[in-house]
């Protein structure tokens, strides 16, 4: 089976930058992808890593290391609207179905 | 403007009753995929098809069904036999080919009294 941790919640304050991480433990793994929801809302994607190494867009970055199973989201010069749950997706091949963690909880503050 | 689309987006239903709900999408995208989502509990994979007239459970299919009889549409049935199906049901559909974003509806909360 798959399983990924990601903490469940996470503050940070206005102009901050915040890094929510992800572990994995999958059978195959062909890449890890970002979304973020929020409250009631549709998931929308953020990145997507297949390779080791830092993927940047704008204020968002993901990183991988395929070796250690392990990834994260960097958010830098937080905003308010960036108040969200964000979640970690495997795919375990280029063509299946995305399994998701449970979601980190972002909450911004002033 | 393509999209995917969800109806209705909130949805009450009697105990024991069964009720389908839409997902249609205009971004030509051959896969597509119900998820389940509870408080705390994240995405969970319910069905997915990747092809017309074909598709696969997912990790909770139990007391749910799915038709795929074009490619536009991905209609879920809750049915009777789920036993807990109150929860926030999303649709998502994806190209079927490498390193694709999903995209997601706006999803449909579903209570059952």
């Amino acid at each position: 089976g798959q399983s990924l941790e990601q903490p469940s919640e996470v503050t940070a304050v206005e102009g901050a930058i915040v890094q929510i991480n992800c572990t994995y433990q999958t059978s195959g793994f062909y890449g890890l992808s970002w979304y973020q929801q929020h409250d009631g809302g549709a998931p929308t994607f953020l990145s997507y890593n297949a390779l080791d190494g830092l993927e940047e867009t704008g204020r968002f970055s993901s990183f991988l290391s395929r070796s250690d199973s392990y990834g994260y989201l960097l958010l830098q010069e937080l905003q308010m609207k960036d108040s969200a749950s964000y979640f970690c997706a495997v795919s375990l091949s280029g063509y299946s179905t995305l399994t998701f963690g449970k979601g980190t909880m972002l909450l911004v503050s002033p | 403007d393509g999209g995917i689309t969800q109806s209705p987006k909130y949805l009450f239903r009697k105990e024991g009753q069964n009720v389908t709900l839409s997902c249609e999408q205009n971004l030509n995208h051959d896969a597509m995929y119900w998820y389940r989502q509870d408080p705390g509990q994240g995405l969970r994979l319910i069905y997915y098809s990747q092809i017309v007239n074909d598709f696969q459970k997912g990790d909770i299919a139990e007391g749910y069904s799915v038709s795929r009889e074009k490619k536009e549409s991905f209609p879920l049935t809750v049915t009777s036999a789920q036993k807990n199906p109150t929860a926030f049901y999303l649709c998502a559909s994806r190209a079927r080919k490498e390193n694709t974003e999903a995209f997601f509806g706006q999803g449909t909360r579903l209570t059952v009294v």
